[in-house]
């Protein structure tokens, strides 16, 4: 079935560090790739999106690179801060394209040390 | 800046009880959604809703559930006779057109007793 995967369920960085959060998605004809944010309690918060036409794409203190030969998404995040620590879940949007669905992957918590 | 409001935040319900979860979608948003989160599992796709139709619903999203947009505000979520593994947190999201950034709001939390 679909499915949109993580390799880590849990990541723990230095603050300061960069992090990188992986993502291996499953339907290769998804054109449409957003990275979320989930801080205890709360909704997914939008981090960075990415299209099927691009590699890469950067944001403020992040980076989500695409390869689509193997079916990767990542997210990079630069000079980790404290408040960055939170679940971060990668999700496709898969044909068709007429209802906006969205698959989500298992998440991978991000820890931050001081 | 604008965002998905949700009421309430938690709902507590016997088993076979019929509850409503309201969402009040970004005021310029086309495109509504519902998706659940079992505690500690990944976000699910229940309904996508546009121009007063369900586009697209899964598996999760049987007869016990239905949508409505009430009025030109509101968005629910209605589960007919809850079952204990409704328990979930419930997430309203809306965009502006289908390709769209998909904004979430902050949750109703479910507990069937």
């Amino acid at each position: 079935g679909e499915s949109v995967g993580l390799h880590l369920p849990t990541l723990s960085v230095q603050e300061g560090d960069n992090s990188i959060i992986n993502c291996a998605y499953s339907n290769s004809a998804s054109d449409y790739f957003i990275w979320y944010k989930q801080e205890s309690g709360k909704g997914p918060q939008f981090i960075i999106d990415i299209r099927s036409n691009m590699d890469k794409r950067q944001g403020q203190r992040v980076t989500v690179l695409l390869n689509k030969t193997v079916k990767h998404l990542s997210l990079q995040i630069a000079a980790t801060q404290p408040g960055d620590s939170a679940v971060y879940f990668c999700a496709e949007k898969p044909p068709p394209s007429n209802t906006g669905k969205l698959i989500f992957g298992q998440g991978t918590t991000l820890q931050v040390k001081p | 800046e604008p965002e998905v409001t949700q009421t309430p935040s938690h709902q507590v319900t016997q088993m076979g009880q019929e509850v409503i979860l309201r969402c009040v979608p970004i005021s310029n948003h086309l495109y509504f959604y519902w998706y659940r989160q079992i505690l500690g599992q990944k976000v699910e796709f229940l309904v996508s809703f546009y121009n007063n139709e369900i586009s697209e619903k899964s598996e999760i999203f049987d007869d016990q559930f239905s949508v409505e947009r009430p009025d030109g505000s509101n968005f629910t979520l209605k589960i007919r006779s809850t079952k204990l593994e409704d328990s979930a947190m419930y997430f309203c999201a809306s965009s502006t057109r289908l390709a769209d950034t998909q904004y979430f709001g902050p949750g109703t939390r479910l507990t069937v007793l």
